[in-house]
């Protein structure tokens, strides 16, 4: 039973535009939901997060959005950059889970020049 | 950066034989968690703890024991390793629970032969 779930394995774009990655969740518990992006041998590291009591927030070129009564959210980059190939993880957390997080499967970017 | 260091980066070793793996952080950080990332799996909890001698199972234990005896140090320890041990771990550590992001490690590979 995947709580969250990340339904495109791999995403192409061309440089300088805009990448969109979806994220789905089936929790109503989950409050908090963060983006994480995976470079090959590396640890993931913190991209971005927003609260449920928000619907969007904004951190440069990255901004996510969340639609509670969908239950989605989405991670947008402007402009793409090649830098930005890597794989990028949706995860979320529920108040009184000690922080603990569920992670979608993962998103491969591709961003070509 | 949290200043996380995984101990060893990389390690083969026979079916049945115990094996630990360690996490070190300098940042004072209360939580620590225990990953493993596996194809198709995204990340996955195995063990967290709440502070020095707290710890409880995540997702997927079975097989695997923690200890944290100092702040700084969370060992993960499977206690006969088997091949569906095969994986990459990561620790990661979160200053509170709640609204903030969890920092990773660079990850250990381990083979299990």
């Amino acid at each position: 039973d995947q709580q969250v779930k990340q339904n495109s394995p791999s995403l192409s774009v061309q440089e300088g535009r805009i990448s969109i990655l979806n994220c789905d969740y089936t929790n109503s518990m989950f409050d908090y939901f963060l983006w994480y992006k995976k470079y090959p041998a590396e640890g993931p590291t913190f991209l971005i997060s927003i609260s449920s009591i928000k619907d969007k927030n904004e951190d440069g070129r990255f901004t996510v959005f969340l639609n509670k009564s969908a239950k989605h959210l989405s991670l947008h980059i402007v402009p793409s950059q090649p830098g930005d190939s890597a794989v990028y993880f949706c995860a979320a957390s529920a108040r009184g889970s000690q922080g603990n997080l569920i992670f979608g499967k993962g998103t491969k970017l591709s961003v070509k020049p | 950066d949290a200043g996380i260091t995984q101990s060893p980066r990389h390690k083969v070793t026979e079916t049945g034989t115990p094996v630990t793996l360690r996490c070190h952080q300098t940042e004072n950080h209360r939580y620590m968690y225990w990953y493993r990332q596996d194809p198709g799996h995204g990340l996955r909890l195995i063990h967290y703890s709440y502070g020095v001698k707290d710890t409880d199972k995540g997702e997927v234990s079975d097989g695997y024991s923690v200890s944290r005896s100092k702040t700084e140090d969370f060992l993960l320890t499977l206690e006969s390793a088997t091949s569906s041990q095969t994986s990459v771990y990561f620790c990661a550590t979160q200053r509170s629970a709640g609204y903030n992001e969890q920092f990773f490690g660079p990850g250990t590979r381990l083979t299990v032969l």
